[in-house]
């Protein structure tokens, strides 16, 4: 079946630095990735969605230059956190879709962020 | 506007039947999606209902009421492992997933 990675799974950063998260597919090429946020007992939050080659699509309230995307490939995707806050510490989680079927979408593991 | 609405949380016994119900409104739709999250993980993908009526897949059926805008989850001879929260979501007209809030199932001896 097709695998979605993410790493790291788990940091823990300081106030002020930045943190980058990448989310890989392994084993498809995935025209188009996903980026959520989840706090604890909430639901997923779509982030932004992004293309590969093109800038990032994000939602509404999502500040672009905090949360920096990058689809550099067909295979990776990177979400960077820069200068993080302690109310950036989420569980985040991307998600790729291979082709044009939209009810296709694998999704990572995960990576938790604590921002001290 | 858009919405979808799913109970909190539930409470079954091991080897029960339990259902869980979604209500969705939107102006566009592509197909309702059920997703198994256990806790400090991601989503896992359980169903898609595009087409009225139920689906079955071993333990676990889902079924569409597109005129209703009603989904449920049937989950048979529940057993410790299926205690997770369980998301509802639909594919709008712009083929984004609208998410529900989840419903933690709580499974006891």
């Amino acid at each position: 079946g097709a695998v979605v990675s993410q790493h790291p799974s788990r940091v823990i950063c300081k106030s002020g630095t930045s943190v980058k998260i990448e989310c890989r597919s392994l084993d498809f090429q995935a025209t188009t990735m996903f980026w959520y946020r989840q706090f604890p007992k909430q639901s997923l939050m779509l982030m932004a969605t992004s293309n590969e080659g093109s800038k990032a699509t994000y939602e509404q309230g999502v500040e672009k230059d905090k949360f920096l995307i990058n689809h550099a490939s067909l295979t990776l995707s990177t979400l960077t956190v820069t200068s993080a806050h302690p109310e950036d510490s989420s569980f985040y989680i991307c998600s790729a879709r291979p082709g044009l079927d939209f009810s296709e979408q694998y999704f990572g593991p995960g990576t938790r962020l604590t921002v001290t | 506007g858009q919405n979808i609405d799913q109970p909190t949380e539930m409470t079954a016994t091991e080897g029960a039947i339990v259902q869980i119900n979604c209500t969705y409104q939107t102006s566009g739709f592509n197909g309702l999606f059920w997703y198994q999250q256990h806790a400090g993980e991601a989503p896992t993908f359980l169903s898609y209902n595009v087409l009225d009526g139920l689906e079955e897949k071993g333990r676990f059926s889902s079924f569409l009421s597109r005129s209703k805008g009603y989904s449920y989850l049937l989950l048979k001879e529940l057993q410790m492992k299926d205690s997770a929260s369980y998301l509802c979501a639909f594919l709008d007209s712009n083929y984004q997933l609208i998410w529900g809030a989840g419903t933690k199932l709580i499974i006891k001896p």
